[in-house]
């Protein structure tokens, strides 16, 4: 199974300011004939089910703002908001979709400072 | 706009079998360009891919729940489900049903149902 491992496991920022959560995979999930990194990201706020904010490690998902981004590729990917809001407050998955069994990041807990 | 719901007993007892459906409204289960599943996440844990399944009925599940695991679908009641037998207290979880794209390809997954908490108690 490919691991995913974020950090950090909680993170704490003021209003306004730039957050920053990292992800990484025990393996590749490049795939090189399509030039396509088979990673998504994921917010849950509490009691709602995760919602999907990015795919293929850098597009956003329709409706989701854009100071939502994402970055990296192969086994070292951040997702990125760039202006901390209050309706950010959630837990942020990342998660492999490049083979079974699919796999999630242990979440990342983020909160106001 | 395509909505999943959950519906089963909250309760299970150890060792017997938990069952699950996801009723699908908004668009058909047999749109060849989706795949059905679900994900569980234990209370204040993480997320566990559970398994797909397609229209035609064929499935793919995590190596770790295989042998316990019976996913189908019922076309007719738009509605797939999920049999999970021999379950013990760390199968305690909120069971969330999950659409992802089939582009021919795999895909992230863009729609969840709100999730039932399923107990493992006697």
């Amino acid at each position: 199974d490919i691991v995913m491992t974020q950090s950090p496991d909680s993170l704490a920022v003021s209003l306004g300011e730039r957050a920053t959560i990292n992800c990484k995979s025990s393996q590749s999930v490049f795939y090189s004939s399509n030039n396509k990194n088979y990673l998504a990201w994921y917010q849950q706020k509490p009691r709602q089910p995760p919602k999907l904010l990015i795919f293929w490690a850098s597009t956003r998902e329709s409706g989701v703002p854009d100071r939502f981004s994402g970055s990296g590729s192969a086994t070292d990917f951040t997702l990125t908001i760039s202006s901390l809001q209050a309706e950010d407050v959630a837990v942020y998955y990342c998660q492999q979709y490049y083979t079974t069994p699919y796999t999630f990041g242990q979440g990342t807990k983020l909160e106001i400072k | 706009q395509l909505q999943l719901q959950e519906s089963g007993p909250g309760l299970v007892k150890p060792s017997e079998t938990l069952s699950l459906t996801c009723t699908v409204s908004g668009g058909s289960i047999s749109t060849t360009t989706y795949y059905w599943g679900w994900i569980r996440q234990p209370p204040g844990k993480g997320l566990e891919w559970i398994g797909n399944i397609y229209y035609s009925g064929s499935t793919y599940y995590n190596p770790s729940l295989r042998s316990r695991v019976t996913m189908s679908v019922d076309t007719s009641k738009n509605q797939f489900s999920l049999k999970l037998n021999s379950v013990t207290a760390a199968d305690t979880a909120v069971y969330y049903c999950v659409r992802r794209d089939y582009p021919g390809d795999n895909a992230p997954f863009g729609d969840w149902g709100q999730g039932t908490l399923v107990i493992v108690s006697s």
